[in-house]
């Protein structure tokens, strides 16, 4: 078992350019999630998923943040256009049942 | 909405007891959980404990949760140099997601 498995570890990008990140969650989990992590904000909900739809994004801060998951083994976040407040790690989540959250390492985000 | 909250920092000599508090007010919370954090990591899962029992013990862990208060605590025997990390709190309800508090950061002095 590969665990949760996130891409990019890192990025880096300028202000005002999209930004992707993927997540690849641990097969046979029916619930992902996407949160971000900051130093002022703590852990931060942004959207999750069960069988792949979307069930709450009231965590989206803005119109520029997306996410989908086109199938059980994929998902992404999308930043367009990316801000320098948006700099962040950002974790994905699978689990199946009431607990037993697996997260992924991260993508720390840098937005310059 | 619900709220998770724990103090930032604790500090302790190695070989010493650590013990982390947290209190939470959602009130129907099922389940609430401990996982740590280690610098560049995802979080891992402790422990958890389920909200009817009081008490958990997992080797040198030990949760206790007094449900009155909505008070949950870790306790870890014999702090050891690699215990440092941050640790958080976090609850649910059945399936709903983790609120997790800010974490604390657990340091330990050699």
């Amino acid at each position: 078992d590969a665990g949760v498995i996130q891409s990019p570890r890192h990025e880096v990008t300028e202000m005002g350019q999209e930004v992707t990140l993927r997540c690849k969650p641990i097969s046979g989990h029916n619930s992902l999630f996407w949160y971000r992590q900051t130093m002022m904000r703590g852990l931060e909900l942004l959207i999750y998923f069960n069988n792949n739809v979307p069930i709450d994004d009231s965590g989206m801060p803005e119109d520029r943040f997306s996410a989908k998951m086109p199938n059980a083994s994929f998902s992404t976040l999308k930043i367009q256009p990316s801000e320098p407040r948006d700099s962040a790690v950002y974790f994905c989540a699978s689990r199946t049942g009431p607990h037993g959250y697996t997260f992924g390492s991260g993508t720390r985000l840098t937005v310059v | 909405g619900e709220d998770v909250e724990q103090s930032l920092f604790l500090s302790v000599r190695e070989g010493d007891s650590s013990v982390i508090n947290c209190t939470y007010t959602d009130s129907s919370s099922t389940y609430l959980y401990w996982y740590k954090q280690e610098p560049g990591a995802g979080l891992q899962l402790l422990t958890y404990i389920f909200s009817n029992m009081d008490m958990k013990q997992d080797q040198r862990l030990t949760v206790l949760l007094n449900k009155k208060d909505k008070h949950l605590s870790l306790r870890i025997a014999d702090t050891q140099t690699g215990d440092s990390a941050i640790y958080f709190c976090a609850e649910n309800s059945g399936n709903t997601p983790l609120v997790f508090g800010k974490g604390t950061r657990l340091s330990v002095i050699a």
